[in-house]
């Protein structure tokens, strides 16, 4: 099974900054077939970006994902109020199970 | 416009079954590439996924708890159904249930539905 590992737990940031979010797998994600996932409180998760690198429908441009491999970034360009979150990627390349990070919480700082 | 719910009992007691019923509408599980999977998130942790069932038949589940999981569906229903045997308290999570096209992440996710197992 592939573990995911999410840094850093916590990233504290003002409106306007820049969010640089790390993943990283215990091995090598088949295809590049990582996702990031924001979820608020009370709420499902959505979607943002697939396949590293693409966004999801929808999705404003300031969110965008880089890697393969082991190593993915996932990079906010400038923070919005609404993008204070838990970010969470995941691999869906392993037939032995399609697992999650921890997630980053982004908060405000 | 695509749509899942998840039903089920709220509550269960260890040792017992549960069985979660998700029911879908916008898509047919019968189209190449699509898929279903059961997502769990216990009270302020992080998300787990579980299991996943696509438009092949073919199933995946988790590596720790693959021995208590089963996942079907029944495409004509659109629906797909989990059980997990030997509930634990630490099995008191939402379960969510979600919707996937292959090689393109989860997409559409179901509301959730809290299960608490307690005696």
């Amino acid at each position: 099974e592939i573990v995911l590992t999410q840094s850093p737990g916590t990233l504290s940031l003002s409106p306007g900054e820049r969010a640089t979010l790390s993943c990283r797998a215990s091995q090598s994600v088949s295809s590049s077939y990582l996702a990031w996932y924001q979820q608020k409180p009370g709420q499902a998760p959505r979607l943002l970006i697939y396949g590293a690198s693409s966004r999801a429908t929808g999705i404003p441009d300031r969110f965008s994902g880089s890697g393969s491999g082991t190593d993915f970034t996932l990079t906010i360009s400038r923070l919005e109020p609404e993008d204070f979150a838990v970010y969470y990627c995941q691999q869906y390349g392993s037939s032995s199970g399609f697992t999650f990070g921890p997630g980053t919480k982004v908060d405000i700082k | 416009q695509v749509t899942l719910r998840e039903s089920g009992p709220a509550l269960v007691k260890p040792t017992q079954t549960l069985t979660l019923t998700c029911t879908f509408s916008g898509f047919s599980l019968s189209t190449s590439g699509m898929c279903v999977s059961w997502i769990r998130q216990p009270p302020g942790k992080a998300l787990e996924w579980l299991a996943l069932i696509d438009w092949d038949d073919d199933k995946y589940y988790s590596t720790s708890l693959k021995t208590r999981l089963t996942i079907s569906k029944d495409t004509s229903k659109n629906q797909v159904v989990l059980t997990m045997t030997n509930m634990d308290p630490v099995d008191t999570a939402t379960y969510y249930c979600a919707r996937m096209f292959f090689g393109e992440g989860i997409d559409y996710w179901g509301q959730g539905t809290l299960v608490t197992v307690s005696s």
